[in-house]
């Protein structure tokens, strides 16, 4: 199947702990992203990379550092952990939009971080 | 910077249609997006429009925009208890190269049977 596909879909974890997400696409895309999902179900871009290099950066703390080894994956390591960073964490990839362009985000299933 | 407003709940009975509203504040806009968001899952695409057009049609779905108020609607025709999800609109501005895509509060809808 041809998807974006995250693990893990559930992680609980203590505060303090470090935990990384992975995510995998095989839609052929060169770029790729990491929104959260509050509890109210807001959404928001963390970042986004296009062929491994990082083209969108927002205003998100140090202690979140994704790494993308390739084109298709987009990992994110999360260093000492608190209360506040639980969510839902969606992967998605998109070909890349310059300027005008219209490829539209594919997204995963999601990752429920539970932060205890 | 950008925002994307809508409506926080909308409830509608089983085959009436549904509206739902969305206004967006970034005048950059290139084209706007409807995803659909059931429990669980991640958000699929439903439709989108470029920003020059006013309106476009795909099955029970229609799409009107309102460039010069900024308003963008997602009308769902004979709406089906399957409809039942939270649906967030979405724009895509020039900011990040034209890359990002800023969602809207989502809107969650219930049908009634």
């Amino acid at each position: 199947d041809t998807a974006v596909s995250q693990t893990p879909k559930y992680l609980v974890t203590q505060m303090g702990n470090d935990k990384s997400i992975k995510c995998e696409q095989n839609l052929g895309h060169d770029t790729m992203y990491w929104y959260k999902q509050d509890s109210k179900k807001f959404l928001k871009i963390m970042f986004s990379y296009n062929n491994k290099e990082l083209i969108i950066n927002e205003t998100v703390p140090n202690r979140f550092s994704p790494k993308s080894p390739d084109k298709a994956h987009l990992n994110l390591h999360i260093n000492s952990l608190e209360l506040g960073d639980s969510a839902v964490y969606f992967c998605a990839s998109s070909h890349l939009n310059l300027g005008g362009g219209n490829s539209p985000l594919h997204f995963g299933n999601g990752t429920r971080l539970t932060v205890t | 910077g950008e925002d994307v407003e809508q409506s926080l709940f909308l409830s509608v009975r089983e085959g009436d249609s549904s509206v739902i509203n969305c206004t967006y504040t970034d005048s950059s806009s290139t084209y706007l997006y409807w995803y659909k968001q059931e429990p669980g899952a991640g958000l699929q695409l439903l439709t989108y429009i470029f920003s020059n057009m006013d309106m476009k049609q795909d099955q029970r779905l229609t799409v009107l925009l309102n460039k010069k108020d900024k308003h963008l609607s997602l009308r769902i025709a004979d709406t089906q208890t399957g409809d039942s999800a939270i649906y967030f609109c979405a724009e895509r501005g020039l900011t990040g190269g034209g890359n990002k895509l800023t969602f809207g509060t989502g809107t969650q809808l219930k049908v009634e049977l």
